[in-house]
């Protein structure tokens, strides 16, 4: 089944302890994205990466780290969480081409206390 | 000015009605659109694509302006389990990056 897999769906944590949340897709991708979504704000988008090695800054990359070494995966790093860094979290997969749609996983609530 | 805007809603509407949302967007060298819909504190899932000649999916009809830059949902027959909030979203000229509005919640009430 063609899926977007993240862990942990839930994961409450204190400031300042490095996390690290994982997304897998099974679909042999090329872009992978990170959001976070507020309430009011909608879905943000954090960092994205059009292939492995190739990385860029979305729009609030700020306290964010993010990896692409192999194709299917592409996780994403709290060095040092904040309080503010307190979110829904979605990972997304796309081929790139044209229509082609973003498929989400299932998402990571993260507290931050 | 936001790239994609949305009204917010709600749109609280009964069973059986008709129901539209707008969304424009900024930047005129767009290429694709699509709605997405999300459920509460659930990832958002293609809806439709929106082409330019207009698409139909049973009760949904979407459309594209482009000379007025903006794209339209019509819910036709409304059912309480469309309630949920819709989320246009537009592809960029020459990149991957798709931008997201903050979506339309939509109350389908009995």
């Amino acid at each position: 089944e063609a899926q977007v897999t993240q862990n942990p769906r839930y994961l409450i944590t204190v400031t300042g302890k490095k996390l690290t949340v994982t997304c897998s897709q099974n679909m042999n991708h090329e872009y992978m994205s990170w959001y976070r979504q507020d309430p009011g704000l909608g879905l943000r988008q954090i960092y994205y990466s059009m292939n492995v090695e190739v990385t860029d800054k979305g729009d609030v990359p700020e306290g964010y780290k993010v990896s692409r070494k192999e194709k299917r995966n592409f996780p994403l790093i709290l060095e040092s969480p904040s309080p503010n860094q307190t979110s829904l979290y979605f990972c997304a997969s796309s081929s790139g081409q044209g229509y082609s749609p973003l498929h989400f996983g299932n998402g990571t609530r993260l507290t931050v206390t | 000015r936001k790239e994609v805007e949305q009204d917010p809603g709600p749109f609280n509407v009964p069973e059986g009605a008709t129901v539209a949302f707008n969304c424009t967007y900024s930047n005129s060298a767009s290429q694709s659109f699509f709605w997405y819909r999300q459920d509460c504190r659930k990832e958002p899932k293609l809806l439709m694509s929106v082409y330019s000649s207009g698409n139909e999916d049973g009760r949904f009809t979407a459309q594209l302006n482009r000379a007025s830059q903006y794209i339209s949902l019509l819910i036709r027959d409304s059912k309480l389990s469309d309630s949920a909030t819709y989320l246009c979203v537009v592809k960029g000229d020459s990149s991957y990056k798709l931008i997201f509005g903050s979506g339309t919640r939509l109350l389908v009430r009995p």
